[in-house]
């Protein structure tokens, strides 16, 4: 079965360049988390989405930030514009239902110049 | 708020050796979820466990266990003859289990870092 798969695997971009990054859960998973992990503040939950509905996104850092889930199957997170300090690793996790254990994508490495 | 506090920021043992992480919590929720996650070297989070807080009963998988005590708030995590490939980073999380906009939302703890040496 596949898991989570998220895309890309590794971005390198410049400062106020707009990053996406995709994510598609696990099938037949109706919740889907964002979260970023730094050194300095570990695994944050950024934002997370319940049958494609934004639930909680107290954890998005600011306006530049912004996630959405267009259907059962996708999600993106965008980053415009980008800055250095949003230099991190973003993981995608699902589960079914949303209490339940969550299974996490490989993640996306990012890392802005 | 939930916190989950993992003491030990980072445990070296040689192979063999037993090893025992420990993680804390606090919550103010009555029924809650515990887990354990693992991070190895190439990054992916690897789920371990989940404990609900109703079962307070220990669980063995090959050479891991667990202890789950809500007296203590704890729910530590044990690595019986540790080997080379547990070198990882483990991490403990809490989840509320009940409805509400936090159900489902997952607090983790800052991670110990386990290196086994051979």
């Amino acid at each position: 079965d596949a898991g989570v798969i998220q895309s890309p695997r590794h971005e390198v971009t410049e400062m106020g360049q707009e990053v996406t990054l995709r994510c598609k859960p696990i099938s037949g998973h109706n919740s889907l988390f964002w979260y970023r992990q730094t050194m300095m503040r570990g695994l944050e939950l950024l934002i997370y989405f319940n049958n494609n509905v934004p639930i909680d996104d107290s954890g998005m850092p600011e306006d530049r930030f912004s996630a959405k889930m267009p259907n059962a199957s996708f999600s993106t997170l965008k980053i415009q514009p980008s800055e250095p300090r949003d230099s991190a690793v973003y993981f995608c996790a699902s589960s079914a239902p949303r209490g339940e254990t969550q299974y996490f994508g490989p993640g996306t490495r990012l890392l802005v110049l | 708020a939930q916190k989950v506090t993992q003491a030990q920021t980072e445990i070296s043992v040689v192979e063999k050796e037993d090893v025992t992480l420990d993680c804390v919590y606090e919550t103010r929720d009555t029924t809650y979820y515990l887990f354990w996650y693992k991070q190895p070297p190439s990054g992916e989070l690897v789920f371990l466990i989940r404990r609900n807080s109703f079962d307070e009963q220990n669980e063995i998988s090959g050479r891991y266990s667990w202890n789950f005590q809500k007296s203590t708030s704890s729910f530590n995590f044990t690595i019986t003859a540790s080997q080379v490939v547990d070198s990882a980073v483990y991490f403990c999380a809490l989840s509320p289990n009940a409805g509400g906009t936090s159900y489902g939302k997952l607090t983790f703890g800052q991670g110990t870092i386990l290196t086994v040496h051979p």
